[in-house]
């Protein structure tokens, strides 16, 4: 069963500090693994995309690392601010169809303190 | 910023009610779709269309039905609405990956939190 599990579940941090969320999928064939930031009461918002052959991409103090082979995932923040605080959400798109099906896990919730 | 559009934000009804969730997107693109997410779970997708006068269901079971008459609108309606149909309804949209140069992103709109009282 295709399956996108998501830990932890919540975290909380202080301002400044790096935090590190962990994203461990089976889906399969493998297409790419997306990180999504949705803020509460609004949609996802896109942070970065990896396809197989890619292991890592930043975007600002954002940065993913995929395994393909272990099937993991993790995207580490730097220097967090208040507005990092959101629910981040691990999607996985499989090439096994025309739609690109895609895996959503349900998401850490981070929370910054001042 | 995506230019996808969802109105109303949030919308409080009676059971019982005909209710439609408007989505627009100015991009142009091929490819919508509708996905429902209740608090703290993942999305569920619901509807899809490849384009025009194309609609499909999705993996979550919904009483909802889904149109697609223009490329830039995908409005969502539930004849009859009940409690059980509480939740945020998200629409999203993509370019055809087919084309070349194309991207794999899907965009958000900022959602509708529906409530059936």
């Amino acid at each position: 069963k295709n399956q996108v599990e998501q830990s932890p579940q919540s975290l909380i941090i202080l301002e400044g500090k790096n935090c590190t969320l962990q994203c461990n999928y089976t889906v399969s064939p493998f297409s790419n693994l997306r990180w999504y930031k949705q803020d509460t009461g609004r949609g996802p918002v896109s942070l970065t995309i990896m396809t197989f052959s890619e292991n890592t991409k930043s975007n600002g103090r954002y940065t993913a690392t995929l395994d393909a082979d272990t099937k993991q995932s993790s995207l580490h923040i730097t220097a967090s601010q208040l507005s990092d605080s959101a629910s981040y959400i691990c999607v996985v798109s499989d090439r096994g169809s025309t739609l690109g099906r895609l895996y959503f896990g349900r998401g850490t919730q981070l929370t910054v303190w001042p | 910023e995506a230019d996808i559009y969802q109105t109303p934000r949030y919308l409080v009804i009676g059971t019982g009610k005909k209710i439609t969730l408007e989505c627009s997107q100015t991009m142009g693109h091929d490819k919508m779709y509708w996905y429902q997410q209740d608090p703290g779970m993942e999305l569920h997708l619901i509807h899809y269309s490849y384009g025009v006068n194309s609609t499909e269901k999705g993996d979550l079971s919904s009483e909802s039905t889904v149109s697609r008459i223009r490329t830039e609108h995908f409005p969502l309606t539930l004849e009859s609405a009940r409690p059980s149909h509480t939740s945020q309804y998200l629409c999203a949209s993509s370019e055809n990956v087919r084309k070349a140069g194309s991207s794999y992103e899907q965009y958000f709109g900022p959602g509708t939190r529906l409530t059936v009282t």
